[in-house]
This record gives C-alpha cells, sequence and structure tokens, in this order.
C-alpha cells in the first residue's frame, strides 16, 4: 500500500490562507490522492481528491506536483471551524479501494 | 447525499459481553464497506472490507472470530465485538462507498464503546 507522509501539526491565522503538505513518493499512476478532515469524536469528512490535475470545490483546493509525488491541500480563509485532523489518503484502485490513514495534521487556528 | 449512519453512538457493556455495532447508508446504496478502530489520539485503522453478500476480508492482525462482520444488504453492515475486553474499547467508525460510484468512502459518525 502506498503511504503518506505528513507535517504532525500546523498553526494558523483565522482569515489567513493555510497550505497542508502531503508526500507520497511511491504513489502509482492510478491512485487517487484524497483529503478528509475529522473533528474530534467524530467520523472523517470527505474534503477533495484528485488524480493529476489541480482541482477545486467550495471547501478547499488541491494542488497535485507535476511528478504527482506530493500534494497540497489549500484552504484559503481559515476559520475556527477548520481546526481538525487533516488526512491525505491514497485510494487503493488496485482492486479492493481501501484507505490507509497516516497520521494526518493536526491543524490549529488561531483567533 | 452520502449519508452513513451508526448505532449506538456510544456503548458500554461489561467485560465478556458481545456488543452488535450497525452501519447503515442512508441515502444510497452501498456495494462496499469498511470499519475502522481508532484509539486516542492516533489515526484510523483498517479492520475490514465487507462486500455485500459475502464474507469480509480482514487485515493483518485482526481476529474475525473476535470481530464479527456481516453485511447482508446493500445499505447495512454489522460489526460485533464477542467476549469484549477493556482493550477492545475504542472508537469504532464505519464507511461506505456507493455502488457504481467512484469509490470515495463516505464516514459515519462512529461509536464509542468501553468495556468496563
Amino acid at each position: 500500500d502506498a503511504k503518506t507522509t505528513q507535517p504532525n501539526s500546523m498553526e494558523s491565522n483565522e482569515e489567513e490562507p493555510v497550505h497542508l503538505p502531503c508526500n507520497h513518493s511511491t504513489i502509482s499512476g492510478t491512485d487517487y490522492i484524497h483529503w478528509y478532515r475529522q473533528l474530534p469524536s467524530q467520523g472523517p469528512e470527505y474534503v477533495i481528491h484528485g488524480l493529476t490535475s489541480n482541482v477545486n470545490n467550495r471547501m478547499a483546493s488541491l494542488a497535485i506536483a507535476e511528478d504527482r509525488k506530493s500534494s497540497t491541500l489549500i484552504l484559503h480563509r481559515a476559520t475556527l471551524r477548520d481546526a481538525a485532523v487533516y488526512y491525505c489518503i491514497l485510494r487503493d484502485t488496485s482492486g479492493t479501494y481501501k484507505y490507509i490513514f497516516g497520521t494526518g495534521t493536526r491543524l490549529k487556528v488561531l483567533a | 447525499g452520502a449519508v452513513v449512519s451508526q448505532h449506538p453512538s456510544w456503548v458500554i457493556c461489561k467485560s465478556g459481553t458481545s456488543v452488535k455495532i450497525e452501519c447503515r447508508s442512508l441515502d444510497f446504496q452501498a456495494t462496499t464497506m469498511f470499519w475502522y478502530r481508532q484509539f486516542p489520539k492516533q489515526s484510523l485503522m483498517l479492520m475490514a472490507t465487507s462486500n455485500e453478500g459475502s464474507k469480509a476480508t480482514y487485515e493483518q492482525g485482526v481476529e474475525k472470530d473476535k470481530f464479527l462482520i456481516n453485511h447482508a444488504s446493500l445499505t447495512l453492515s454489522t460489526l460485533t465485538v464477542t467476549s469484549a475486553h477493556p482493550e477492545d474499547s475504542s472508537f469504532y467508525i464505519c464507511s461506505a462507498t456507493l455502488a457504481g460510484g467512484a469509490y470515495e468512502q463516505y464516514f459515519g459518525p462512529g461509536t464509542r464503546l468501553t468495556v468496563t
């Protein structure tokens, strides 16, 4: 299973952009990159996903490196409600489609 | 859309008893459901993959006789923790994928199990 590496924690000021990095140097050509976030005592919430091109949705943007060995989740204006653990996951496309969660990045947003 | 529920949201049981946790996809049909376990301050750990109408596939190190998984319909999967012990106390989370969809997983809210 392909692995991801993320910083353990990051801090951001409220109303400022946040860039959350993820390294996935062993990614295969068909692996999708998924981002989820988890608030305390809740299940993970889908944020965004992509394959090769950069992606935007109402929650965030996903910037994928040209060689696909890294990606960055961008929250354009952090709010206190964005404080969570953010997980970058490679979706296994070999048949099981299972997720292997890494340690994630704990984002703290400062008022 | 794509809502997944779990029941109960929390449960306390005595050591040696069994506990059943339900996972339902409320507004879609799920060909595959996944069960995870999460200990405090740790990440989610995949326990098993459950396909409707077939036996679950367990991850290495997960005891299939202790964690019984049944996926009898496209909207319901159950996890039964048999002969629970205090070390089984954890946050159990299920997820489901859309039948015929792009296979994103939609997660339930989790079930907090405490074994006394």
